[in-house]
């Protein structure tokens, strides 16, 4: 069964703009959430989609969004870049519904790097 | 919310020693307490788990015990090799509620085995 994927793995962007950044999950995951990772902060909790809706939400500022589509692939966007916003973005599925379904399973990430 | 909080931060053991890394977590209701290795230019890899039912759990050279009363959980690895070298996080959610999906994450622990 193939993993979880991200694309596009690296990016750079200027201050100002915006970006979006894409995720497919594990083949019959229907949860999917969101981290930024950067040294200082560690790894921390952005959102979370499951069928489609946001069903928790980070202590992060609006220019950072998503959505996740009916066949359960997301999205994340972030808007008016900051320096701050650099980091790597990961993305990981959850078997929710399923016997345990508590496992997350993480992609490889997004680099940003905001310049 | 829940807070993690992961010791040591960097670990150095001689290959075939054992190493241990312990977290500590704030909030009762954390029931799933999983462990993630991450190597360089890598997501997070899920190792092990356990959950708040169990006090320990053995895979292979890799072992987590859960102290659910003094809310402290801890990865044993044994026998280390070089490939164990990597970043290690430990995790705490619950399995129900509003923060079904998040987890929150230690700082991580830079694990180095040398030959």
């Amino acid at each position: 069964k193939a993993g979880v994927t991200q694309t596009p793995r690296y990016l750079i962007k200027t201050r100002g703009q915006q970006v979006t950044l894409s995720c497919s999950p594990i083949s019959g995951h229907r949860s999917v959430s969101w981290y930024q990772q950067t040294p200082g902060q560690g790894l921390q909790f952005l959102f979370e989609y499951f069928s489609e809706t946001q069903r928790n939400k980070g202590n992060f500022p609006g220019r950072f969004s998503g959505r996740q589509f009916s066949n359960s692939r997301s999205e994340m966007n972030v808007s008016t870049l900051e320096l701050g916003d650099s980091a790597l973005y990961l993305c990981a599925s959850r078997p929710e519904g399923l016997a345990g379904g508590h496992e997350q399973y993480f992609g490889p990430g997004t680099r940003l790097t905001v310049t | 919310g829940e807070n993690v909080e992961q010791h040591p931060s960097t670990l150095s053991v001689q290959e075939g020693d054992s190493a241990v890394i312990k977290c500590t977590y704030s909030d009762s209701a954390s029931n799933y307490f999983p462990w993630y290795k991450q190597e360089l230019g890598k997501g997070p890899q899920l190792i092990i788990d356990i959950r708040s039912n169990v006090g320990e759990k053995k895979d292979q050279r890799i072992a987590v015990t859960l102290n659910k009363t003094a809310k402290h959980f801890s990865l044993h690895i044994t026998e280390t090799q070089p490939e164990d070298s990597a970043v290690y996080f430990c995790a705490a959610k619950r399995d129900r509620g509003s923060t079904l999906g998040r987890l929150y994450f230690g700082r991580g622990t830079q694990l180095t085995v040398w030959p």
